[in-house]
């Protein structure tokens, strides 16, 4: 079977940092991605780790370990525009199987 | 313009009513896929379609149906709508080549509403 779970919510301040965590248990691993959706938006696309390390870009960055089933996305020097859920997938032999999504409230 | 469209954006219903909803894209990739969204459910995969002669069942295919008219449309039908298919439902498309492939290129969703 599938399982990934991430945090159901999380808030954090403004100016601050944020670790969004991801576990997972499939039964093949071929790419991890992150996506952002705001509420009532489509999902955009952020990141991609297909290999074990940390993958940067700009105040976003996804790290990935492949023996541990786990990942996170990192969000710097938070915004309030940054307030949305943050959604975790991964591709094993099929289509995304995605997690339920982390709302993240971000905080003045 | 909008390189995955999807029509219409609302539409609300009644049980036992035949429903349409439809996907364009403009993004050339041959991977086309339909999910529904439902609070505190995540996104659910309902089908899925690698190429214009190919078409397959995901999570929920259940009371739905899919027409893939051209490598660029792809249509989901409710035959019977029933109010617990109340949701949003998104279409997406990927290429299954590059450097992050099979990353899904999501539509603004239809709200569609059952009553």
């Amino acid at each position: 079977g599938q399982n990934i779970d991430q945090p159901t919510e999380m808030t954090a301040t403004e100016g601050a940092i944020v670790q969004i965590n991801c576990t997972y248990q499939t039964s093949g691993f071929n790419g991890l991605f992150w996506y952002q959706q705001h509420a009532g938006e489509a999902p955009t696309f952020l990141s991609y780790n297909v290999l074990d390390g940390l993958e940067e870009k700009g105040r976003f960055s996804s790290f990935l370990s492949r023996s541990k089933g786990y990942s996170y996305l990192l969000l710097k020097e938070l915004q309030m525009k940054d307030s949305a859920s943050y959604l975790c997938a991964v591709r094993d032999n099929t289509p995304l199987v995605f997690g339920k999504g982390t709302r993240l409230s971000v905080i003045a | 313009d909008a390189d995955v469209t999807q029509t219409p954006r609302n539409r609300i219903t009644k049980t036992g009513k035949r429903i349409m909803l439809e996907c364009s894209q403009t993004k050339g990739h041959d991977r086309m896929y339909w999910y529904r969204q439902d609070p505190g459910l995540g996104l659910r995969l309902i089908y899925y379609s690698f190429d214009v002669k190919d078409i397959n069942k995901g999570e929920i295919s259940d009371g739905y149906s899919v027409s893939r008219q051209a490598q660029a449309k792809f249509s989901l039908s409710l035959e019977s709508a029933i109010p617990n298919q109340t949701a949003l439902y998104f279409c997406a498309t990927s290429d299954k080549d590059g450097d992050a492939a099979d990353t899904q290129y999501f539509g603004p969703g239809t709200r569609l509403t059952v009553l």
